[in-house]
């Protein structure tokens, strides 16, 4: 079974600092997807931003970037220049790639952000 | 990006009383629909998949027979909680896929029982 893991339950930045969040995961998959999600206090899950296995180059938007580093099954989230309102629980997740229809997601354990003005 | 709605987003009831839960695609066509349940301060747990017209496919340890869902058309999914209890308080979202990758979030419905 796929298992995500997050090592950092809470983390804190200065905001216009910069910051990274890990993000492990184990799979015999070779083909999948990773995704890192935002859940600011309003509960409202938003996609930050996700990445195909299959992709070397490292997918970016905006002030986020990821670090993938498929053989050691590491995913890490990078934000720049950190704003208040980046501050929310933010979750990595796995899907494996879309092979008969199966979307089944998980979710790691999630990391607590918080931007100190 | 595609966007996805719930309602209610926050609901009361009593002990023993039914609650539906509406999750709609509002501008995609979800092929599939996944409902989640997250506790306070943790992560979301899967409880069932479900793909229009068909039958959900329920996570191990999640009674179907209490958390009915139905995926009657590509654009809404309901959740019925039957006869709920207080246990049965927590915030429930739904997710929607369009065959696409990519998962699509509802804002959550809040489930209060007293």
């Amino acid at each position: 079974a796929q298992t995500v893991t997050q090592s950092q339950p809470e983390m804190s930045v200065q905001e216009a600092e910069t910051v990274t969040l890990s993000c492990t995961y184990d799979t015999s998959e070779s083909d999948y997807y990773l995704f890192w999600y935002k859940q600011p206090p309003s509960r409202q899950m938003i996609l930050v931003i996700r990445q195909e296995a299959y992709k070397q180059q490292n997918a970016t938007e905006n002030r986020f970037s990821v670090n993938f580093q498929k053989a050691a099954k590491s995913f890490s989230l990078k934000i720049s220049d950190s704003q208040l309102g980046d501050a929310a629980m933010y979750f990595c997740a796995y899907r494996r790639e879309n092979s008969g229809g199966y979307q089944k997601v998980t979710f790691g354990t999630g990391t607590k952000l918080q931007v100190i003005p | 990006g595609a966007v996805v709605s719930q309602h209610p987003s926050r609901v009361i009831c009593k002990s023993g009383t039914s609650v539906k839960i509406e999750c709609r695609s509002l501008d995609f066509q979800a092929t599939t629909m996944f409902w989640y349940r997250q506790f306070p301060k943790q992560s979301l747990m899967l409880m069932a998949t479900s793909n229009e017209g068909s039958k959900a496919t329920y996570e191990q340890g999640v009674e179907k027979d209490k958390f009915l869902i139905n995926h009657a058309s590509l654009t809404l999914s309901t959740l019925t909680v039957t006869s709920a209890h207080p246990e049965d308080s927590s915030f429930y979202i739904c997710s929607a896929s369009g065959g696409l990758e990519t998962q699509y979030f509802g804002p959550g419905t809040r489930l209060l029982v007293l």
